[in-house]
């Protein structure tokens, strides 16, 4: 799998949004960008993931460039609970093969 | 709808006993991965198994490093004659059977392992 590359940290305020990027400009065309997060002391969660288009769900917004070689996390109104590392993952396989996690950004949330 | 089960939670080994980390995925998932996390790094893929199949072990350490999915049963992740660079959280996923559609993986909450 291609590799990403993401800002080892990043720190915002309670109750604005968060844009977390991610770079992957050798990604292939079968590649799904998927991200994952981790809350400290817990086992990964799935937070989203997309193809080619911009994604929403309950939990974030996805934004694809549309030559797909960078993408970006869009939390729209960040909580404390959101504090985490996040990773953004490159994989052929519809998430379904084995995932390589690199080391991620730490989301630092200020109250 | 109970979520990926792991035991034991937190896990002490002298130097050359043998651990053995259990994972019941989630209901009706018939796919099962392990990873590894080593203090302050990123997850790392160890196996990934169907029920009584292995279909990648490519992150698997090639000595003393087993897994198995069985008909019946949880998935165990084997580890022999554990040295103290075995130390780190376990972590297994489980994903429902793979479709056209995409295969979110879900994770357990982690073995803790700690060689003495």
């Amino acid at each position: 799998d291609a590799k990403t590359t993401q800002p080892n940290s990043m720190e915002s305020n309670e109750e604005e949004p968060v844009h977390l990027p991610c770079n992957h400009s050798t990604i292939s065309g079968t590649d799904y960008i998927h991200w994952y997060r981790q809350l400290p002391s817990q086992g990964p969660e799935y937070v989203i993931h997309g193809l080619t288009s911009n994604v929403n769900n309950r939990m974030a917004s996805l934004a694809i460039a549309e030559d797909r070689k960078s993408s970006t996390l869009i939390l729209h109104r960040a909580t404390l609970r959101d504090a985490a590392v996040y990773y953004c993952i490159l994989e052929s396989g519809g998430g379904a093969d084995g995932l390589t996690f690199g080391k991620g950004t730490h989301l630092i949330i200020q109250p | 709808n109970a979520g990926v089960m792991q035991n034991p939670r937190h896990l002490v080994r002298r130097r050359g006993q043998e651990a053995r980390l259990r994972c019941s995925p989630m209901k009706g998932h018939s796919h099962v991965y392990w990873y590894r996390q080593l203090p302050e790094e990123g997850l790392k893929f160890m196996v990934y198994l169907q029920k009584e199949n292995i279909i990648d072990e490519s992150g698997m350490p090639k000595e003393r490093f087993s897994a198995e999915f069985p008909k019946e049963g949880p998935s165990i992740l084997r580890i022999q004659q554990v040295v103290r660079g075995d130390s780190a959280a376990y972590f297994c996923a489980s994903s429902p059977l793979r479709t056209s559609s995409y295969n979110e993986q879900f994770f357990g909450p982690g073995t803790r392992l700690t060689v003495l």
